[in-house]
């Protein structure tokens, strides 16, 4: 069975501001890793995934996430953050032989002028 | 355009009362999904569906029921068993290996 932590519930940052957005998973079994971005109201929108290959991610809005496997971590980042990025963001796994997702509890970024 | 539709944006039920929400899909996906979202939960899967005719639960499936009859179509009825069903209800979608897709999500609110 797979899990995921997202040990920051919120995360206050200043426009400009570099974030990161940790996220770390347990797991018995080799594991796909994505993250999604939920504006008020709103279903998810997927940000960026991890399949296979290359461990550093793009994803879409400018955030890249990183595949750690010896940390079992795959934080998010941006270098540069907008008014606009204010939402709540979710980590999830899923293992090699199911589609099911398992989320974590999300972390919602609020951006700050 | 392809996407998941979810309707009602809100609902309301009085209590006592069986509601069905609806989802469909224009992705010709084979997967369906129902989450519940909780403030400070995040998404806890209610059932999902791999094929047309054929679902299982999820984590917390009791007080629920659903239906596969279209490839499109996924409706979750929650019904009177449910104690607590005030929530935020999404439906997603998704082809074998694949990520999964969203709708917009339904509000569901008792009187």
């Amino acid at each position: 069975a797979q899990s995921v932590t997202q040990l920051d519930s919120q995360v206050p940052v200043f426009e400009e501001a570099p974030v990161e957005l940790r996220c770390n998973y347990s797991s018995s079994v080799s594991v796909y890793l994505f993250w999604y971005v939920q504006y008020p109201n709103q279903g998810l929108q997927l940000l960026l995934k991890y399949l296979s290959g290359s461990t550093l991610v793009k994803g879409i809005n400018g955030f890249e996430a990183e595949f750690n496997k010896s940390q079992t971590s795959f934080h998010l980042r941006k270098p540069s953050v907008h008014i606009s990025d204010t939402a709540e963001y979710f980590c999830a796994v899923s293992g090699y032989n199911t589609d099911k997702l398992i989320f974590g509890t999300g972390t919602r970024l609020q951006v700050f002028p | 355009d392809g996407g998941i539709t979810q309707s009602p944006k809100y609902l309301f039920r009085k209590e006592g009362q069986n509601v069905t929400l609806s989802c469909e899909q224009n992705l010709n996906h084979d997967a369906m999904y129902w989450y519940r979202q909780d403030p400070g939960q995040g998404l806890r899967l209610i059932y999902y569906s791999q094929i047309v005719n054929d679902f299982q639960k999820g984590d917390i499936a009791e007080g629920y029921s659903v239906s596969r009859e279209k490839k499109e179509s996924f409706p979750l009825t929650v019904t009177s068993a449910q104690k607590n069903p005030t929530a935020f209800y999404l439906c997603a979608s998704s082809i074998e290996g694949g990520s999964e897709y969203f709708g917009p999500g339904t509000r569901l609110l008792v009187l």
